[in-house]
């Protein structure tokens, strides 16, 4: 079956730091790919996504580009902001059935000090 | 404009005790999933509804659990009898026309503690 795989957490950055949150997925067919992110106390909310090969999602300074060769969907931000401190999920949506549901990885906690 | 809206947000109960757990998703939303989040399994689907009809229910993890949507705006996850192991923060969301589009829209949770 369909699965995500990211990278364990907590990942501890400061301030303006460089981030990464890997994350690589099993799937049959051509699935669309997720980052969602979860405020503290929040439900998750969509963060950006790519449907296809090489397309590459981004918002509010976050990216991501669909890598099929790779099967991988890499989170990178330039500068992290204390404000980004949450847990970040991983998802797919393989489409292929009539009604396509989304796989979520275990999520990464991501923790920004000032 | 009101998003997905659960209720209670926090539970507190004893094991052998019946919870219900509510949810009213966004008008004109024809798709409704319960999730349930546990540090041990993370995001786990439960069950998912379109247009009020349940689709799979192959998540729900025993008879204890079960799901009702008797209308476009309300749906209920009950679990009887509720054991400590069901300690989770459940989750609804909903979407339009499935999760094609990949954008599902969370409510806040409802945090479920069994004693």
């Amino acid at each position: 079956g369909d699965s995500v795989t990211q990278m364990e957490g907590p990942v501890t950055l400061s301030e303006e730091a460089f981030l990464t949150i890997n994350c690589t997925y099993t799937a049959t067919g051509y699935p669309s790919l997720f980052w969602y992110v979860q405020y503290p106390g929040e439900g998750l909310q969509l963060l950006l996504k790519a449907t296809k090969a090489d397309d590459k999602g981004s918002n509010k300074g976050f990216e991501a580009t669909y890598r099929k060769e790779t099967t991988s969907f890499h989170l990178e931000k330039g500068s992290v902001q204390v404000s980004d401190s949450a847990v970040y999920f991983c998802a797919l949506s393989d489409g292929n059935s009539g009604y396509s549901t989304l796989t979520f990885g275990k999520g990464t906690m991501l923790l920004v000090s000032p | 404009d009101a998003g997905v809206i659960q209720s209670p947000r926090h539970e507190v109960t004893e094991m052998g005790q019946e919870v219900t757990l509510r949810c009213k998703p966004i008008s004109g939303h024809d798709y409704l999933f319960w999730y349930r989040q546990t540090m041990m399994r993370g995001l786990e689907l439960l069950i998912y509804f379109n247009n009020n009809v349940p689709i799979d229910d192959s998540g729900m993890p025993e008879d204890r659990f079960s799901a009702k949507m008797p209308n476009a705006s309300f749906s209920t996850l009950k679990i009887q009898p509720s054991e400590p192991r069901d300690s989770a923060v459940y989750f609804c969301a909903s979407s339009f026309r499935g999760t094609d589009t990949g954008e599902l829209f969370f409510g806040e949770g409802s945090r479920l503690t069994v004693l």
